[in-house]
């Protein structure tokens, strides 16, 4: 039971252009919502999170948007850049050491 | 800053032969793991331990030995491979085992393949 999804294996984007990844979470136990980036042949790099209690966090060109009621959280990465071209993927936790990830998504970015 | 180390970086087994990932990190974090990265997937969590001399499971376990003797150091022991454990294995700590308090920095993993 995959209870962090992740439906877009890949998305496609114009740099310059927004980005948009997309994450559904079935637990409601969950609270605290993480994103990672990934580059090929690396480890997972944290890149932002957001806390239950709030609807949105920015950092620099990333922006991370939760809608509670849906269970649905989303990144948004403007303007989007060649570097950006990675696995993005989304994880939840609800407290303690355990951390659920959803299968990723690739972004790619074109020029 | 060397991070989390992880050696080998790839791996070939065959059925039934015993070996060990290593990994070692310098952050001086109590918090060490063990993920395994399938397509389709995720990432999911082997074995796991808050602190030297304390290890416990996680979600996929089986097949698969930790111990945690020093701060530093965290190998994963496969006793008996199979071909099910194919995958690229990743070693992850923090200097906190609350996710929500601080996040996991990962090594660049060990791929392996039983055949």
């Amino acid at each position: 039971d995959q209870q962090v999804k992740q439906n877009s294996p890949s998305l496609s984007v114009q740099e310059g252009r927004i980005s948009i990844l997309n994450c559904d979470y079935t637990n409601s136990m969950f609270d605290y919502f993480l994103w990672y980036k990934k580059y090929p042949a690396e480890g997972p790099t944290f890149l932002i999170s957001i806390s239950s209690i709030k609807d949105k966090n920015e950092d620099g060109r990333f922006t991370v948007f939760l809608n509670k009621s849906a269970k649905h959280l989303s990144l948004h990465i403007v303007p989007s850049q060649p570097g950006d071209s990675a696995v993005y993927f989304c994880a939840a936790t609800g407290g303690g050491n355990k951390l659920t990830f959803g299968t990723g998504t690739q972004l790619k970015v074109e020029l | 800053n060397a991070g989390v180390t992880q050696t080998p970086k790839f791996q070939v087994l065959k059925t039934g032969q015993s070996m060990t990932l290593q990994c070692a990190q310098d952050m001086n974090h109590e918090y060490m793991s063990w993920y395994r990265q399938d397509p389709g997937m995720g990432l999911r969590l082997i074995h796991y331990s808050v602190g030297a001399g304390i290890t416990d499971q996680g979600e996929v376990p089986n097949g698969y030995n930790v111990s945690r003797s020093t701060t530093e150091d965290f190998p994963l022991r496969l006793l008996l491979a199979a071909p099910s454990q194919t995958s690229v294995y990743f070693c992850a700590s923090s200097y906190s085992p609350d996710r929500g308090l601080s996040p996991l920095h990962f090594g660049n993993g060990t791929r392996l393949t039983v055949t």
